[in-house]
């Protein structure tokens, strides 16, 4: 059965240092591996797709890895506005997208 | 300005009491989806639809249907709605399947 698993479920980090968010997944043949961010009362915002492995995407301080079995979301120097959830989706042969639980980051200045 | 807009936002409702939940998009996006949110279990898919006319079951399809008979149009229809069906829904539209999607602002629903 597809799933997808995010790591750690909550992550507290002091402004400036520099952390990795976990996804591992198993899907029948992956279409797409997707990184959001959500802020609390809104829609998933979204930050990078991923679509084979040994690819990465970065944008300002985030960057994200792909191997075959999981992805990594790189902070680096996480600043407080950075606090939100993410996280991770993936798209498998079958069309169907599945979502990990998340993992919330708090961010101390 | 692009969006996904959902309506309404808030909803609170009796057990059987039919609902729909409008969904509509300004992209000219061919895929739509609905997710709905409950703590601990993140986004599962309800149901999707890869262009008109076309729609596909999801991860938790029981109790909701779905129509797209226009591109911009999504919505989803609780028929008999339960309490189990509490939750917080979001539609999100892509240009295509593997694309990356664009979210609506969601919908809480609370059935009693």
């Amino acid at each position: 059965e597809d799933q997808v698993t995010q790591s750690p479920e909550a992550l507290r980090l002091q402004e400036g240092e520099s952390s990795s968010l976990n996804c591992s997944y198993t899907v029948s043949g992956l279409r797409g591996l997707f990184w959001y961010r959500q802020d609390p009362g809104k829609g998933p915002e979204f930050l990078f797709t991923l679509y084979s492995a040994g690819e990465e995407k970065e944008k300002e301080r985030l960057k994200a890895t792909l191997t075959k079995k999981e992805s990594f979301l790189h902070i680096t120097a996480p600043k407080p506005e950075d606090s939100a959830t993410y996280l991770c989706a993936v798209q498998a042969q079958d069309n169907d997208m599945r979502f990990g639980a998340g993992t919330r980051l708090t961010v101390k200045p | 300005e692009a969006q996904v807009t959902q309506n309404p936002r808030y909803l609170i409702t009796v057990t059987g009491k039919k609902l729909t939940v409008t969904c509509s998009q300004n992209m000219n996006h061919e895929y739509m989806s609905w997710y709905r949110q409950d703590p601990g279990l993140g986004l599962r898919q309800i149901y999707y639809s890869m262009n008109v006319e076309v729609t596909d079951k999801g991860d938790v399809p029981e109790g909701y249907k779905v129509s797209r008979k226009e591109k911009r149009n999504f919505p989803l229809i609780l028929e008999s709605p339960s309490p189990n069906q509490t939750s917080l829904y979001f539609c999100a539209s892509s240009l295509a399947a593997n694309q990356p999607q664009h979210f609506g602002d969601g919908t809480r629903l609370s059935i009693l």
